[in-house]
Formats: structure tokens, C-alpha cells, sequence
């Protein structure tokens, strides 16, 4: 299983782009990297998925260089509501499939200012 | 409407209880998961079930029993509890061969003293 390595914590302003970036090394050429945001006393809400290259919606972007060692979260014009910790995952399909298990990390601990 | 549901939302017991907590979905997923997090806010999957059948369990100790009486509900029953017992438990649904993403639900702060 890759194991992911992301920053404890980060600080924005309002208005401002964040990105978190997401090392994992030994990622396996059928795992998928999927982020999920955590806000205070609520379970994880699922963000993005993606595979390679670049993955858009309409919250987020992610960005896979071609080895996918790594990836990078970007969050555009945070505002105070994006405060939260932000996990990174790596697995099959990037969650359990019958035989394969999903790993939360510790995340990135998100906290934007006005 | 809630599309996975906890009750309760809050628990706090003696150790050497037995509790249960329970979870609902309202998706049609076949998948349902039990996840606890503990103080440090690392979260870690305990079970999974799918379509009723219990698929995963993560080193979870045996007073630990899920139950799932139908697809719908995925139970958690503690037995003997301990004070490492104390956590948040999330219930989590997954559509089956569907997109990667967990419907996580609001979460159970159990306390043990």
C-alpha cells in the first residue's frame, strides 16, 4: 500500500490559491489519488479523484505529474468556509475494492484568514 | 433528507459496557464501512461489508461486531468497553463498481469514563 506524506498544516487569506502537495513514492501503477476535506465534528467529504495529468471540478483541481509520485491539490480563491484538513489517499480505485484498503494519513490541516 | 445517518450522535459510558451504535443509508449502496478515529484524528477503517457480507476487518478486536440486518443498515455493537474504545466511529456507504467517492456520515463521539 503507498503510503502518502503531505504537510501538517498550512495558512491562506481569503481570495488566495492553496495548493497541497501529496508525496507517494511507491504508488502502484493501478492506484488512483483521491482527496478528501474534514471539516471539525463532520466525517470526510470526498473532493477529487484522479489518475494522471489533470483532474478539474468544480471544486478543485489536481495535478499529477507523469511519474505520479506525487500530486497536488489546488484549491482556487480559498475563503474561510475551506478551513479543514485535506487528506490525500492512494489505492485501487482509491478506495477499498473487496480486497484493497483505504489509508487515511494524517492530512494537511487548512487555515484560512480574512 | 440525510444519506447516511449515525444514532447517537453522542455516547458516554462506563467501562465494562456493552453499546451499540447504528448507521443508515438511504442510497442504495451496497458498500458500508465502520471507520474510527481516534484522538490524534487518524482515521482508520475497522470493517467493510458488502451486500451484507463482511469483506474487510482490520485487526479490530472481537468485542467489536458489526451487524448488518439488511443493506440498508450497517450496526456496530461493543462489547466490555475500554477506555481506548473512546473515538469518534463514522459509517461510511460506497455504491458498488461505482465512482471511487465514500458517503461518510456525521459521526459517533463515544466517550468512555
Amino acid at each position: 500500500l503507498a503510503k502518502t506524506t503531505q504537510p501538517i498544516s498550512m495558512d491562506s487569506y481569503e481570495g488566495q490559491e492553496v495548493n497541497i502537495t501529496c508525496s507517494h513514492n511507491n504508488i502502484a501503477t493501478n492506484d488512483y489519488i483521491t482527496w478528501y476535506q474534514q471539516f471539525p465534528s463532520q466525517g470526510p467529504r470526498f473532493i477529487i479523484q484522479g489518475y494522471k495529468t489533470k483532474v478539474t471540478n468544480e471544486v478543485a483541481s489536481l495535478f499529477i505529474p507523469a511519474d505520479r509520485k506525487s500530486s497536488t491539490l489546488s484549491l482556487p480563491r480559498v475563503s474561510l468556509s475551506d478551513t479543514a484538513v485535506y487528506y490525500c489517499l492512494v489505492g485501487k480505485d482509491g478506495l477499498v475494492d473487496n480486497t484493497d484498503k483505504l489509508i487515511f494519513g494524517t492530512g494537511t490541516r487548512l487555515q484560512v484568514f480574512p | 433528507d440525510t444519506a447516511v445517518s449515525q444514532t447517537p450522535k453522542y455516547l458516554v459510558t462506563q467501562m465494562g459496557n456493552d453499546k451499540s451504535i447504528k448507521c443508515e443509508q438511504n442510497l442504495g449502496h451496497d458498500t458500508m464501512y465502520w471507520y474510527k478515529q481516534d484522538s490524534k484524528k487518524f482515521l482508520k477503517i475497522m470493517f467493510s461489508y458488502n451486500n451484507k457480507e463482511l469483506i474487510i476487518n482490520e485487526t479490530v478486536p472481537n468485542r467489536f461486531s458489526p451487524k448488518s440486518p439488511d443493506k440498508a443498515h450497517l450496526n456496530l455493537h461493543i462489547n466490555s468497553l475500554e477506555l481506548g474504545d473512546s473515538a469518534v466511529y463514522f459509517c461510511a456507504t460506497r455504491a458498488a463498481g461505482g465512482p471511487a467517492e465514500q458517503y461518510f456520515g456525521p459521526g459517533t463521539r463515544l466517550t468512555v469514563t
